[in-house]
């Protein structure tokens, strides 16, 4: 179907190190979203992606559009202990249809 | 703070209990959505309305109700739920459902049924 694999599932890092995560789908999607989610807080959005191949940074976030429209990247540089959380990825489809990625759990050591 | 605001944050309940969450959105938007999140799995979505009228359901048992009286307001009412049903559950709401239009979530309800 049109599900999202979100990969790393998890992930230990030392503050300072760079970070990368990644969504794949066999289908095309037209949006893409990146999502943080705090512990007891809902999804925040981080970036949104509009157009194959586009690169949109925000801050130290940098996020892709795939050529393929079947995949995006998130990259998260310098980390700090407030990225801790789980970053979600998003595709969006013309008719407004979203699906998610499992999520990827980032952690941080000061 | 999204302008997406869920009540209670918490919630136990009984198999045979009835109970009702609460989701408010003073943002003007037109769609209004319930997300079922578990641990460790993608954001289901449960139901959508848009100007207030339901568009979709995505075969969501019938112990799931939801109403929306308004643009503004959206509950999901719950009877009969199962142990299973606990989960963390979201709304978001967005301008209108056009592409690309961005979703904001409220901070969700912890829900457990015991």
């Amino acid at each position: 179907g049109q599900q999202l694999n979100q990969s790393p599932q998890s992930m230990f890092i030392q503050e300072g190190e760079d970070v990368s995560m990644n969504c794949t789908s066999s289908s095309i999607f037209n949006t893409w979203l990146w999502y943080k989610q705090d512990p007891g807080e809902g999804p925040v959005l981080l970036i949104a992606l509009y157009k194959a191949g586009e690169l949109t940074s925000n801050g130290r976030l940098t996020a892709q559009f795939g050529i393929t429209r079947k995949d995006s990247f998130l990259n998260i540089s310098a980390s700090i202990p407030s990225d801790v959380g789980i970053y979600f990825c998003a595709g969006q489809r013309l008719n407004n249809d979203m699906r998610f990625g499992a999520g990827t759990r980032l952690t941080v050591k000061p | 703070e999204t302008g997406v605001t869920q009540t209670p944050r918490h919630l136990v309940m009984g198999m045979t209990n009835k109970k009702s969450l609460k989701c408010e959105q003073h943002l003007g938007h037109n769609a209004m959505y319930w997300y079922k999140q578990s641990a460790k799995k993608p954001l289901e979505l449960m139901f959508v309305y848009n100007f207030k009228e339901q568009t979709e359901n995505n075969s969501v048992p019938s112990r799931f109700s939801p109403e929306c009286p308004n643009s503004s307001h959206l509950f999901l009412h719950l009877h009969t739920l199962q142990p299973e049903d606990s989960a963390l559950y979201l709304c978001a709401s967005s301008q209108n459902r056009d592409p690309g239009t961005e979703a904001f979530f409220g901070q969700g309800t912890r829900l457990t049924v015991v």
